[in-house]
């Protein structure tokens, strides 16, 4: 079993959309939830990171951490084609300049106008 | 602010040359760079972590003569895959991380990754 989870895709919804992405993992010592946002041929870019369980909210974005059951979720709301990019999520034990992230598959999403 | 860059964007090579990519840390100096490798629908394979000054950590798997890491400077590292084989075309990514800040989390900044293409 791969240490993190990620739900397969790809994955098309209408601009609008209120779209769910997933992750599973099996190392309880994560404590740090991180999703990115990575557009085709670049580098990730950090969406939100959660410490621990519990919700989060950053305008359209929400990320939903619940360490209990091992998952955790990101929700777009008014989904928009600018959106469409693949998301990743990665955990981590612990912060500082030298935590390991440990990344998920990753997602790619679509929003057709 | 927090921008990495990478150099180049992308290579072609021959099969058993060697190929150097740098990694800079553009308006920050960085504690710890890491590199991580991309195959096509995949996820961000850690390769190794490297801090100022100091060796750097491969992961299990990664073959440290294989993949040679230099971190000469707070802003700079250079990965450099030597005798490089077909197998050896991904994608490469490195990031940037800095210790200290107001926040508690401290966040990778990512450069925009380097295609490697070995024939």
């Amino acid at each position: 079993q791969k240490e993190v989870e990620q739900d397969p895709g790809p994955l098309s919804v209408p601009e609008g959309a209120i779209v769910s992405l997933n992750c599973t993992y099996s190392n309880s010592a994560f404590q740090y939830f991180m999703w990115y946002r990575q557009y085709s041929r670049k580098g990730p870019e950090l969406l939100m990171y959660t410490y621990s369980s519990g919700n989060k909210e950053d305008g359209r974005f929400t990320a939903q951490v619940d360490k209990s059951s091992k998952y955790i979720s990101l929700f777009i709301r008014d989904s928009q084609p600018s959106d469409s990019a693949t998301y990743l999520c990665a955990m981590s034990p612990y912060t500082g300049a030298n935590s390991k992230l440990t990344f998920g598959k990753g997602i790619t999403l679509s929003v057709r106008p | 602010g927090a921008v990495v860059s990478q150099h180049p964007s992308w290579v072609i090579c021959k099969s058993g040359t060697s190929v150097k990519i740098e990694c800079r840390s553009l308006d920050f100096q960085a504690t710890t760079m890491f590199w991580y490798r991309q195959f096509p629908k995949q996820s961000l394979m850690l390769m190794a972590t490297s801090n100022e000054g100091s060796k750097a950590t491969y992961e299990q798997g990664v073959e440290k003569d294989k993949f040679l890491i230099n971190h000469a400077s707070l802003t700079l590292s250079t990965l450099t895959v030597t005798s490089a084989h077909p197998e050896d075309s991904s994608f490469y990514i490195c990031s940037a991380a800095y210790s200290g800040g107001l926040d508690s989390y401290n966040e990778q900044f990512f450069g925009p990754g380097t295609r490697l293409t070995v024939l």
